[in-house]
């Protein structure tokens, strides 16, 4: 079990409402990732905080932020939500800042969006 | 630029067999290829990784082969066992941990 704690586990929201979504982070690692997992498919980057700041965003809409906190744990806000927001959103975290090191997640929140 | 590809989308094999998973990327920026297991309901675990400067590293029974040239790399585990079945990931990343991963793909060992 990596160090990465996620919540809620699983979610149902109606189709136009918003979610937060909030991942602790592993002890020592300043970085935190998200991304999106649609079934049956590879996890996609949503956006990347560190130090508190936004540190590269995938091709998500604007509808989908975050937050860092000073202790380096995030939110992941999702706005109007739409039925293909359904899916598992993963946490990782990660020490290395600009450089390659191990990300490791957590289990995921599933989101259902009816 | 940005794509992994990854095959093949599943596989079956033996105990005891030798599952192969490939990938391929065209970014040669990327500078980082991990590997990740997943199990159902769980999140991705890091299994093994390798940077461009080897050619092979291995970890207990799974080894990362990297071709630099062809730009692809991938997965060998050895002495398979009902307990890998499970679904991995291939990804890249040219830095700062901004993972591209693969399709993935699904392996069942059977006993």
């Amino acid at each position: 079990e990596t160090g990465v704690t996620q919540s809620p586990t699983h979610l149902i929201k109606t189709r136009g409402q918003q979610v937060t979504l909030r991942c602790s982070s592993q002890s020592g690692h300043n970085t935190v990732s998200w991304y999106q997992q649609a079934l049956g498919q590879g996890p996609q980057f949503i956006f990347q905080y560190y130090r508190e700041e936004e540190n590269g965003r995938g091709n998500f809409p604007p509808r989908f932020s975050g937050l860092q906190f000073p202790n380096y744990s995030s939110e992941l806000n999702v706005n109007a939500l739409e039925l293909d927001d359904s899916a598992l959103y993963l946490c990782a975290s990660s020490g290395g800042g600009s450089t390659n090191t191990e990300a490791f997640f957590g289990q995921g929140t599933r989101l259902t969006v009816v | 630029q940005q794509q992994v590809k990854q095959s093949p989308q599943s596989l079956i094999v033996q105990k005891g067999g030798i599952p192969i998973i490939n990938c391929a990327y065209e970014n040669t920026a990327f500078d980082y290829f991990p590997w990740y297991q997943q199990f159902p309901g769980k999140g991705p675990a890091l299994l093994i990784a390798i940077r461009p400067d080897v050619s092979e590293k291995k970890e207990g029974r799974f080894t990362i082969s990297f071709n630099k040239s062809a730009k692809q790399f991938s997965l060998h585990i050895m002495d398979s066992q009902p307990g890998d079945s499970a679904t991995y990931f291939c990804a890249a990343a040219r830095y700062g941990n901004k993972l591209v991963f693969g399709a993935g793909t699904i392996l069942r060992v059977k006993s």
